[in-house]
């Protein structure tokens, strides 16, 4: 298993502004997902964080808005940049093994509110 | 590309009563299924997942689920359940052999009362 420490736990912004969001894993893993959670709406890849390479990035999501770091296997970064209202939402960091049928874990999540 | 239903966005039940929270999958390939929990203010935790092999998957918790292909279910059962199980549902689908990528259902909300 891991254990995944998402950081802040929840922030409030002011729109116009950026919010980066750390995700620190206890052990070494190949991929790094970021995920969204819309209010009463299910979770949304946003995109693909391997370590070494560019984000891989899931359609309607663009660097521009949430570029993504990955400086080591056991870290990454979310940035939401230049924010509005509807990027409020709950912001999940998840892990997963290299074998294919290994199961993902997943951090508390950010619980973002812009107003 | 896959995708899944969650027919069920609430279930309302009472405690000890048994409880069966619908799936349904769409995809032109075979499949990996899951089912996540997920209770307030947390993040996700695996209940089961199958991935060959018996189509009845037992999981954390004392909850199962049965893999039908035919009928491309994936519904989670409980028979007994507890307050404790008050909580959000989610079943999920990856790309067997080789897709990474998770795709969620819109969730179901269990809420067990007295």
């Amino acid at each position: 298993s891991a254990v995944i420490s998402q950081k802040p736990s929840r922030d409030i912004c002011q729109r116009g502004t950026s919010l980066t969001i750390q995700c620190q894993v206890d052990s070494q893993v190949t991929m790094m997902f970021w995920y969204r959670q819309q209010p009463g709406q299910s979770l949304t890849l946003i995109a693909t964080a391997n370590q070494g390479s560019e984000a891989t990035y899931e359609s309607g999501f663009v660097i521009d808005k949430f570029p993504i770091s990955r400086p080591n296997l056991t870290f990454s970064t979310l940035t939401v940049s230049n924010m509005s209202p509807e990027d409020s939402s709950i912001y999940l960091c998840s892990v997963k093994g290299s074998r294919v049928n290994t199961e993902a874990f997943f951090g508390q999540g950010t619980r973002l509110t812009v107003v | 590309a896959q995708s899944v239903t969650q027919l069920d966005s609430q279930v309302p039940v009472f405690e000890e009563a048994p409880v069966e929270l619908r799936c349904n999958y769409s995809s032109s390939v075979s499949v990996y299924l899951f089912w996540y929990v997920q209770y307030p203010n947390q993040g996700l935790q695996l209940l089961l997942k199958y991935l060959s092999g018996s189509t009845l998957v037992k999981g954390i918790n004392g909850f199962e689920a049965e893999f039908n292909k035919s009928q491309t279910s994936f519904h989670l059962r409980k028979p007994s359940v507890h307050i404790s199980d008050t909580a959000e549902y989610f079943c999920a689908v990856s790309r067997e052999g080789g897709g990474n990528k998770l795709t969620f259902g819109t969730g179901t909300q269990l809420k067990v009362e007295l």
